[in-house]
């Protein structure tokens, strides 16, 4: 079973500033997924990636296969990014999720 | 298609009731998806199904939770005899998956579960 690990669980930071959050595997994966969920419960899917870097907006999903590791980037981060970004690792059969990070963006 | 519903948002339940979730997918997908999140975790995986198939069940926490999904589209979870330790957020989702192609899931809001 494949563990995913996020850091940092907390994060707290002023607005503006460029976020980054960390996952790591410990096996191969066939899809690392990040999600962002609000108070209240509902995810969103962010990204989902098998190489290299992907891009929307302020954020950017980059993954080191080799490594077995990736990164959630914010740019120029706002309250209302404010939220848990969630790393997850799997293909259509399910996921296996890290713990989360949870984001506070202050004005 | 307004993405994936659950129903109830909240349930309260006394231990020992049994309770009973229902999650509508995106009707073009053809896979569906039970998590289970307890609070500052994150969700675990319980169950799937491909239509109507359920092909992965073994990882529901206990006899006590069972899923259908009798016509391939909606699909119920239900929790037999209820305990104080189900108390949680079940989640549902949604994918379109097939030989080659997946296209990454889509998440419902959640169904909170307190069992007093």
């Amino acid at each position: 079973k494949n563990e995913v690990e996020q850091s940092p669980q907390n994060l707290t930071a002023q607005e503006g500033e460029f976020i980054t959050i960390n996952c790591s595997y410990s096996v191969g994966i066939s899809a690392l997924h990040w999600l962002q969920q609000h108070p209240g419960g509902g995810i969103v899917s962010l990204f989902m990636l098998s190489s290299g870097k992907k891009k929307h907006g302020r954020l950017i999903a980059t993954i080191n296969i080799q490594e077995k590791h990736s990164s959630l980037h914010i740019t120029a981060s706002h309250p209302r990014d404010s939220a848990v970004y969630i790393c997850a690792e799997g293909g259509a059969d399910g996921l296996t999720f890290g713990k989360g990070t949870h984001l506070i963006i202050q004005p | 298609d307004t993405g994936v519903s659950q129903d109830p948002r909240h349930k309260i339940t006394k231990r020992g009731q049994n309770v009973t979730f229902r999650c509508d997918p995106i009707s073009e997908h053809n896979r569906l998806y039970w998590y289970r999140q307890t609070l500052g975790q994150g969700p675990e995986f319980l169950t799937y199904f491909q239509n109507e198939a359920q092909l992965e069940k073994s990882r529901l926490l206990s006899d006590r939770f069972s899923a259908e999904r009798p016509k391939g589209s909606f699909s119920t979870l239900e929790i037999q005899r209820t305990e104080q330790g189900d108390s949680a957020m079940y989640l549902c989702a949604s994918s379109l998956a097939g030989t080659g192609h997946f296209y990454g899931y889509t998440f419902g809001s959640g169904t909170r579960l307190t069992v007093v």
